[in-house]
């Protein structure tokens, strides 16, 4: 049962246009969301996150926005670039209750030049 | 700061064998975990642990073994070897619940078992 959902493997976005990568989930428990970039050969980075008391979290070219009556996140980067080109994964846990982060099966984003 | 350190990075294994992954974080980090990657099923937790001497299973343990007798340190134990264990596992570190950025990742052992 997969409680963290990213349906898209994989999107090509133009460098310079908008990046919307989404993440769904199915437990009403989880209240803290975050999202990792994973280049080839390397762990997984840190980028950003969100508590369930917001709906809208910005760091410089990131921005995350979370719908909780749809259970639905999206990470948006503005403007893409080619450095941005990795696997990204969703991932989600229960902050005040166990530290289990649930990461999804990740997206690949492709920026063409 | 060496961060989240993982040995070895590369291993091959034959059915049946054991063997231990290790992983260290000098960052005093009270929560560890285990997760293993593999093509198509993203990052699954194996193992987690929120301090020394407290550990608990994760989404996929069976076949994992794993203690944590020191804040530093956080084996994964494999302890029959079987080809699905071919993966990359990849150990990872966090302050405390609190904290607002979630783990520190180290950069993998990529495991065959043939």
């Amino acid at each position: 049962d997969q409680q963290v959902k990213q349906n898209s493997p994989s999107l090509s976005v133009q460098e310079g246009r908008i990046s919307i990568l989404n993440c769904d989930y199915t437990n009403s428990m989880f209240d803290y969301f975050l999202w990792y970039k994973k280049y080839p050969a390397e762990g997984p980075t840190f980028l950003i996150s969100i508590s369930s008391i917001k709906d809208k979290n910005e760091d410089g070219r990131f921005t995350v926005f979370l719908n909780k009556s749809a259970k639905h996140l999206s990470l948006h980067i503005v403007p893409s670039q080619p450095g941005d080109s990795a696997v990204y994964f969703c991932a989600a846990t229960t902050f005040h209750r166990d530290d289990k982060i649930i990461f999804g099966k990740g997206t690949r984003l492709h920026i063409l030049p | 700061n060496a961060g989240v350190t993982q040995t070895p990075k590369f291993q091959v294994l034959k059915t049946g064998q054991s063997m231990t992954l290790q992983c260290a974080q000098d960052m005093n980090h009270e929560y560890m975990s285990w997760y293993r990657q593999d093509p198509g099923m993203g990052l699954r937790l194996i193992h987690y642990s929120v301090g020394a001497g407290i550990t608990d299973q994760g989404e996929v343990p069976n076949g994992y073994n794993v203690s944590r007798s020191t804040t530093e340190d956080f084996p994964l134990r494999l302890l029959s070897a079987a080809p699905s264990q071919t993966s990359v596992y990849f150990c990872a570190s966090r302050i405390d619940r609190l904290s607002n950025y979630g783990y520190t990742f180290g950069s993998g052992t990529r495991l065959t078992v043939v």
